[in-house]
């Protein structure tokens, strides 16, 4: 079966300027994270979503990162005034539900290149 | 504080050797465990996971991990290495009481031919 898809793959913006990223889960499943990796680090969590509402969004660095999943399924990661500090892999992942033991599966990521 | 270390940046290894990558953790409470791989532009795949129960974890690939609570560790491991086995490794953790993965800074393990 299909895996996460994540659009675009890259992503090159100017300092200043709104993107949008977007994720599609597999399908069936009810939880959706999106983490941030930077060059030579492993990712970080930013937000987490059970169905429709963020469960836990602590990893949001500041308040020009946003994310909504209107309907339960596609996400979308949204970043105001973009910076150069920016700059990263943006990964999206998803899991059948909110178990614990439920493995997260990743999407091929976003590359973000902020100029 | 949860975090998990991969105190080697690189691990080099020639075909069919053994191979370990080295993984540790500090987390309050059970600790649940994954590894993950990352080859060149692409996503991280899913290799295996510590829940509970016994502590040699098979996996994905030919890949095993073993969980040892005395010294906190869940190192991977493989028998005999491949050259596709050339990757980037991250070991995570959850917390016990939440649901977002803890990474590591990844090993990056080089199998000579």
């Amino acid at each position: 079966g299909a895996g996460v898809s994540q659009t675009p793959s890259n992503k090159v913006t100017e300092k200043g300027k709104y993107v949008e990223l977007r994720c599609d889960p597999i399908s069936g499943h009810t939880a959706l994270y999106w983490y941030r990796q930077s060059l030579g680090q492993g990712p970080e969590f930013l937000i987490y979503f059970q169905g429709t509402g963020a469960a836990d969004d602590s990893g949001l660095p500041n308040d020009r990162f946003f994310a909504v999943r209107p309907e339960g399924s596609v996400s979308t990661l949204k970043i105001q005034r973009t910076e150069r500090g920016d700059s990263a892999v943006y990964l999206c992942a998803s899991s059948r539900g909110s178990g614990r033991t439920d493995t997260q599966y990743f999407g091929p990521g976003t590359r973000l290149t902020v100029l | 504080a949860q975090s998990v270390a991969q105190p080697e940046d690189q691990v080099n290894v020639a075909e069919g050797n053994p191979l370990t990558v080295k993984c540790t953790y500090s987390v309050s409470g059970n600790p649940y465990l994954f590894w993950y791989v990352q080859y060149p532009n692409r996503g991280l795949q899913f290799l295996l996971k510590y829940i509970t129960g016994d502590n040699l974890v098979k996996g994905s690939y030919g890949f095993e991990a073993e969980f040892n609570k005395s010294q906190t560790s869940f190192h991977l491991k493989k028998p005999s290495a491949l050259v596709s086995d050339s990757a980037l490794y991250f070991c995570a953790v959850l917390k016990s009481s939440g649901d977002k993965l803890t990474f590591g800074t990844g090993t990056r393990l080089a199998v000579r031919p």
